[in-house]
């Protein structure tokens, strides 16, 4: 399978404690991507980097969330002290920057948190 | 500031019934770009179609079509002869400019059962 891959599926985790997701995007994609998404809505944009660069971060990020992509491949969102508001659906999506052209994005599967 | 709205949220047909999902989006920029992505059951984010502002042709892919129409800002997607198999939620989606971030913002997405 060479789509975008996340890791754990699902969680449950209980209020406090720290959750991190694994992303790993598809090969050679150099553009890697969270969402998140609650039931009933549409996935809300959290960040993006460019390589491991982490270039756009979300109001809604707050300073609980860190994202990392050290060497510019697989990437992890840690949540520190999980609130119940955090149960969510969180994406992952990659994308292969042309310039000037316009990218799709590719999406992965979700990794679901629920906060008990 | 960008918006992207789906009025339907709910959608029920019978098979082989051609059924249409609206899309209507707001943006200040000139350069942009439409999606359209289902979501099954399981959670993935499965991309159909990617157009952007400078191209109002409307595109044909199997039963699928999407009639882009710049005057009315609206994106919208039709299936032909549905099937049981095309029951999902399927989300519009705009990103703005070019070479930019691709932040998606979607709309809250409609769901759509086709009955046998």
């Amino acid at each position: 399978d060479t789509g975008v891959s996340q890791n754990p599926r699902h969680k449950i985790t209980k209020r406090g404690q720290n959750v991190t997701f694994r992303c790993d995007p598809i090969s050679e994609h150099n553009r890697l991507y969270w969402y998140r998404q609650t039931l009933g809505q549409g996935p809300e944009f959290l960040t993006y980097f460019q390589n491991e660069a982490q270039l756009e971060k979300s109001r809604l990020l707050s300073d609980r969330f860190s994202a990392e992509r050290p060497k510019g491949s697989f990437s992890t969102l840690e949540i520190q002290r999980t609130e119940q508001g955090d149960s969510a659906m969180y994406l992952c999506a990659s994308s292969l920057d042309h310039r000037g052209a316009g990218n799709t994005i590719y999406f992965g599967e979700g990794s679901w948190l629920t906060v008990v | 500031a960008q918006k992207v709205t789906q009025a339907q949220t709910e959608i029920s047909v019978v098979e082989k019934e051609d059924v249409t999902l609206d899309c209507v989006y707001e943006t200040r920029d000139t350069t942009y770009y439409l999606f359209w992505y289902k979501q099954p059951p399981s959670g993935e984010l499965v991309f159909l179609i990617r157009r952007n502002s400078f191209d109002e042709q409307n595109e044909i892919s199997g039963r699928y079509s999407w009639n882009f129409q710049k005057s009315t800002s609206s994106f919208n997607f039709t299936i032909t002869a549905s099937q049981v198999v095309d029951s999902a939620v399927y989300f519009c989606a705009l990103s703005e400019g070019l070479g930019g971030s691709e932040k998606l913002v979607f709309g809250k997405g409609t769901k759509l059962t086709v009955n046998p």
